[in-house]
């Protein structure tokens, strides 16, 4: 069963820092994986989103690398905004296995930007 | 751009009774999902449905039901809610569920709380 991990589960930093969040999972047999924000009390937002076959992709100040033979993804924040604010979540959509067409998240990270 | 709405942000209910939670999207998407999210335990899937009147069953679905009438709505239903049924609901819709290129588009949630 694919498991997913964030880490760190929380992360404060001041303003203008750039920061990296990773994410791992445990099956490769994957269509891509995706990275949304969840500010308090609201629903997903999709940040980015990597096929399996790229390598990595690019929004503005993030950007997302995946490395699916290691199970490995990390977001890239340059110079963070108080507005970064939020929960950021990392979810793989499954290729295989029970949870084949299902998305598996993480737990998140909760990243906090103070001025 | 996609728009997935649900009927309640904020719902109080008593223990015992039946609950409606309500899921419309405007972009004529095969799938729909209903996850709960609670604090240490992340998104669960309770249901997702990939046609109008199929459902199938997630990772959580004990205590919960679906309907699915038609393709833009989705709704969950709470047959006789319980105190452990309080969470936060999210609904999203995707146009296909096995592509590289597929992402899921979320509601901004329905926070329950059953007393």
């Amino acid at each position: 069963k694919q498991e997913v991990t964030q880490i760190p589960a929380a992360l404060s930093v001041p303003e203008g820092e750039n920061l990296v969040l990773n994410c791992s999972f445990t099956d490769s047999a994957i269509y891509n994986l995706q990275w949304f924000r969840q500010d308090p009390g609201k629903g997903l937002t999709s940040l980015l989103l990597i096929q399996s076959s790229q390598r990595e992709q690019t929004s503005g100040r993030l950007n997302a690398s995946l490395d699916k033979s290691s199970g490995r993804s990390t977001l890239y924040i340059a110079a963070s905004q108080p507005g970064d604010s939020a929960t950021y979540l990392c979810a793989v959509l499954n290729a295989g296995g029970t949870s084949y067409g299902k998305l598996t998240f993480g737990q998140g990270t909760i990243l906090t930007v103070h001025p | 751009d996609v728009k997935v709405t649900q009927s309640s942000r904020y719902l109080v209910k008593r223990t015992g009774e039946k609950v409606f939670l309500e899921c419309v999207q405007d972009m004529d998407h095969e799938n729909m999902f209903w996850y709960r999210q609670d604090p240490g335990l992340g998104l669960r899937l309770i249901y997702f449905s990939y046609d109008v009147k199929m459902k199938e069953k997630g990772d959580i679905p004990e205590g919960y039901s679906v309907s699915r009438e038609k393709k833009e709505r989705f709704s969950l239903i709470l047959e006789s809610a319980s105190t452990n049924q309080t969470s936060m609901y999210l609904c999203a819709s995707s146009r296909t569920s096995g592509r590289p290129t597929d992402t899921q588009y979320f509601g901004p949630g329905t926070r329950l709380t059953v007393l």
